[in-house]
């Protein structure tokens, strides 16, 4: 068990509908990522959170967006999905967010766009 | 822009023999972090070893040791005696020291341990 917990932690939807996916960070980690797993794109980092500001953005399409809250933790929201957003999704956490922190991963929301 | 390059998609070994898996990277930067990461069919991603591009030493963490050869541009994973549990796949990643913390993953190697 990593620390981060992740919820849902299967989540079935139609297309053109909007989810929020939750992440609770390891305690006393300040920073938060988040990834997507497809099969055809691999890990794919979306986007990461410093103690509630936009640290860094990956290839986090406009639909989607992210935040991270006083509590340090973090939400994904998914709107007008399409069939191609089923993916696995990851949040991780770290310390600092510092280069040589290691950044662990929750459980991960298994997301299937019907 | 980093890339991480795992050649072998899957691999099968006998239980207890030692086994590595191969992976190489490509960076113009010089500090950098390279990782390995496991995740079983359950789906996790469990941490497994780190090792930065300036320590001198190869990493190791119980069973794991990374193979570690800067000029070849290479970070290879090394399990001895191999179980059972260790069927899964398997990610290297690495991540920058300046600019942004995103991990850049390879395709993973899935490894199959026979009994």
């Amino acid at each position: 068990d990593s620390g981060v917990t992740q919820t849902p932690k299967h989540l079935i939807t139609a297309t053109g509908q909007r989810v929020t996916l939750r992440c609770s960070p390891r305690s006393g980690d300040l920073s938060v990522y988040w990834y997507q797993q497809s099969l055809d794109q691999g890990l794919q980092f979306l986007i990461q959170y410093y103690n509630g500001e936009e640290r860094a953005k990956g290839n986090i399409l406009e639909r989607f967006s992210a935040q991270q809250f006083p509590d340090l933790h973090s939400e994904l929201n998914l709107s007008s999905l399409e069939l191609g957003d089923s993916a696995l999704y990851f949040c991780a956490s770290s310390v600092e967010g510092a280069p040589t922190d290691t950044q662990y991963f929750g459980p991960g929301t298994r997301l299937t766009v019907l | 822009a980093q890339k991480i390059t795992q050649t072998q998609p899957g691999m099968f070994v006998q239980e207890k023999e030692a086994v590595t898996l191969d992976c190489t990277y490509d960076t113009s930067d010089q500090s950098y972090g390279l990782f390995w990461y496991k995740q079983p069919s359950s789906g996790e991603m469990i941490f497994l070893i780190y090792q930065g591009s300036y320590d001198e030493q190869n990493a190791t963490e119980g069973r794991y040791s990374l193979n570690f050869q800067k000029a070849r541009k290479s970070a290879n994973l090394v399990i001895s005696a191999s179980q059972l549990g260790d069927s899964a796949m398997y990610f290297c990643a690495m991540r920058r020291v300046q600019g942004a913390q995103k991990l850049v993953f390879g395709q993973g190697t899935r490894l199959t341990i026979n009994p």
